[in-house]
């Protein structure tokens, strides 16, 4: 069966660069949840979407945005990147009918 | 704040023993409780859910035990094997909703 699509699996960047890092979700799903994690943490919401639409906002900084398109993928955009940034970033899918949250394989960012 | 709190924050067994983890939330609107298993460099995999209009759900070795009275949940995972050795996490959702995480449990299963 068909998973959700992170790309790139690992990124590096330096300090005040910008990342851009794509989700592909599970055909069907038309929700798109991103959550970052820091070595030894719970996932942190940053942000989800609907339909195209911001669903919820989580402790996301100002620096970062995201869409999601018309087909469904999703991109958070990160800017005048930080140290602090470095984590795994998830995306994660589901239905709107159904509320079962499939992750991706996460995106690892390290930032120098 | 933590919407979630989940303990213990690490946990040893003995192979075939019994592995609990525990967890409580305050929001009564919650109505999923999903939990995940995660491997180092992995994302999160969805092990099983429950919803409030049952106590009790279980997927082979994996149950979860639900409290609605006492806003508590729990998984036990019976004849814990090596293999189950991981981050555990609990999750809470209002459906269609941000999940929030409970701050994970590391299993290690004692061969």
């Amino acid at each position: 069966a068909a998973g959700v699509i992170q790309s790139p699996r690992h990124l590096i960047k330096e300090k005040r660069e910008t990342a851009t890092l794509k989700c592909y979700p599970i055909p069907r799903h038309d929700t798109v949840y991103w959550y970052q994690q820091g070595p030894g943490q719970d996932p942190q919401f940053l942000i989800s979407f609907y339909e195209k639409m911001q669903s919820d906002k989580g402790s996301i900084p100002d620096r970062f945005s995201a869409q999601q398109f018309s087909d469904y993928h999703s991109e958070l955009n990160m800017s005048s990147l930080e140290l602090g940034d470095s984590a795994l970033y998830f995306c994660a899918s589901s239905s709107g009918s159904r509320t079962e949250a499939f992750f991706g394989q996460g995106t690892r960012l390290t930032v120098v | 704040q933590q919407q979630v709190k989940q303990s213990p924050q690490s946990l040893i067994v003995q192979k075939g023993g019994i592995s609990i983890i525990n967890c409580a939330y305050e929001n009564t609107a919650f109505d999923y409780f999903p939990w995940y298993q995660q491997f180092p460099g992995k994302g999160p995999a969805l092990l099983i859910a429950i919803r409030p209009d049952v106590s009790e759900k279980k997927e082979g070795r994996f149950t979860i035990s639900f409290n609605k009275s006492a806003k508590q949940f729990s998984l036990h995972i019976m004849d814990s094997q090596p293999g189950d050795s991981a981050t555990y996490f609990c999750a809470a959702a209002n459906t269609g909703n941000q999940f929030y995480f409970g701050t994970g449990t590391s299993l290690t299963v004692i061969p």
